[in-house]
Order: C-alpha cells, then structure tokens, then sequence
C-alpha cells in the first residue's frame, strides 16, 4: 500500500524560482526520505529526517516535518533547469520497509 | 562502477514466456528491494530480501512472481508465464543493513515490455 502522497502531481516553474512539494502520509513513521528520478533513470537519495526533527538542509533544499498533520515538505531554491524530474517522498513502515507516493514532476522552464 | 547494477535494462518477452531481471547490490549491501514502476506512477513495493531470506514479499503477486538473492551472485526477480500487464520498469535497491533510516541505493531499471 501507499503511504506518502506528493502534492501538486505536476509543478512547472521558471529557472530561478522556488519549488515547493508537499507529502502527506497516513500512519506514524520513523523517518521520512526524498528521493529524485530524473528520466529512464532510478531513484536518487537527496535527503533524509527523523521523525524528531523538524528541519534540515541540503545546498538548495530544504525539507520540514510535521508529525502532527502526517506532512513533509521539500523546498528547492533558485532552481535550475537540471532540476527538472519527478520528486518522491518515501516514509518508512514498521518493518522497515519504504513505501513511496506517486510523485510531483516538476518541470524548470530555462 | 560501484553503483547498484541491473540487467538487462531493456528486456522484451512474449506473452507465456519467463522473465528474468538482474540486479548486484552495491558492494557491501546485503539488503535488496524490488520495486514496479509503471509510466507516470511512483514504485510499488514488491519484495524485500536479505541474502538467502525473503524478509517481507507482501508486494509480490502470490503466482507467477518469485525471487531470490543467493549467497553467491546478484538478486534475481522471475516472472513466469508473462502477460502485457507485467509491463513496466522494475527497479532495485540495495541498502547496507535493513534498519530504518537508511537511504536506499537505486539501479536504473529494467524495462520490461510484453508483446
């Protein structure tokens, strides 16, 4: 089954914008990860938060955490055009098992 | 290349054939996921094993679908009796231990089609 659901399934933006993407997800989780796929490609880790954290960085990314509304969101700033791809969020189960939703495909116009 | 590698990455069968996919985890990972993807939607969890044991194939259809990541040599996703709606990318993981929190390291697909 499903558990985190990105939110827009589509966002286009202009080269230099910020992107943000929201996931919502159902039961409690330990952790919450994001990942990127760029075309005919697999799935690359960006970054990962505990579910006692609220707040972390990486370069141009930012993702927070909410525990009490189940939600995540991960900001890109001053995107670029090699940002274009498909964001997913993935939330652990309690086997440790990773469950993925179905993605936002962003899209930077240069 | 020390990346998690599939192959093929492009495979085609025809209805009632097998289909047998790939994948070397990453040096030093003894943990294995298998993942369907089809166009447009994010992956569905199929299998996950640790080398010789299947630890959760809750996503795996119950006929047709088997796996296995032997002592020696890459995990392997069987699919017998092919039909066109086993049409999609599957994708692997590896990770270095099963615990929670641990980023999954992905291949970059095989790409089944079923004539």
């Amino acid at each position: 089954s499903q558990q985190g659901e990105e939110d827009p399934q589509a966002l286009s933006i202009q080269e230099g914008e910020n992107a943000t993407m929201n996931c919502s997800y159902k039961t409690s989780i330990n952790n919450l990860q994001w990942y990127r796929q760029n075309s005919g490609r697999g799935l690359v880790h960006l970054i990962l938060i505990r579910s006692n954290e609220r707040e972390k960085h990486s370069g141009r990314l930012r993702v927070t955490l909410d525990t009490s509304k189940k939600s995540s969101s991960l900001l890109i700033t001053a995107s670029r055009a090699a940002d274009t791809a498909s964001y997913f969020c993935a939330t652990d189960e309690e086997n440790n098992d990773m469950r993925f939703g179905a993605g936002t495909r962003l899209t930077v116009k240069p | 290349n020390a990346g998690v590698m599939q192959n093929p990455r492009h495979l085609v069968r025809r209805r009632g054939q097998e289909a047998r996919l790939r994948c070397s985890p990453m040096k030093g990972h003894s943990h294995v996921y298998w993942y369907r993807q089809l166009p447009e939607e994010g992956l569905k969890f199929m299998v996950y094993l640790q080398k010789e044991n299947i630890i959760d194939e809750s996503g795996m259809p119950k006929e047709r679908f088997s796996a296995e990541f032997p002592k020696e040599g890459p995990s392997i996703l069987r699919i017998q009796q092919v039909v066109r709606g086993d049409s999609a990318a599957y994708f692997c993981a590896s990770s270095l231990t099963g615990t929670g929190g641990q980023p999954q390291h992905f291949g970059d697909g095989t790409r089944l089609s079923i004539l």
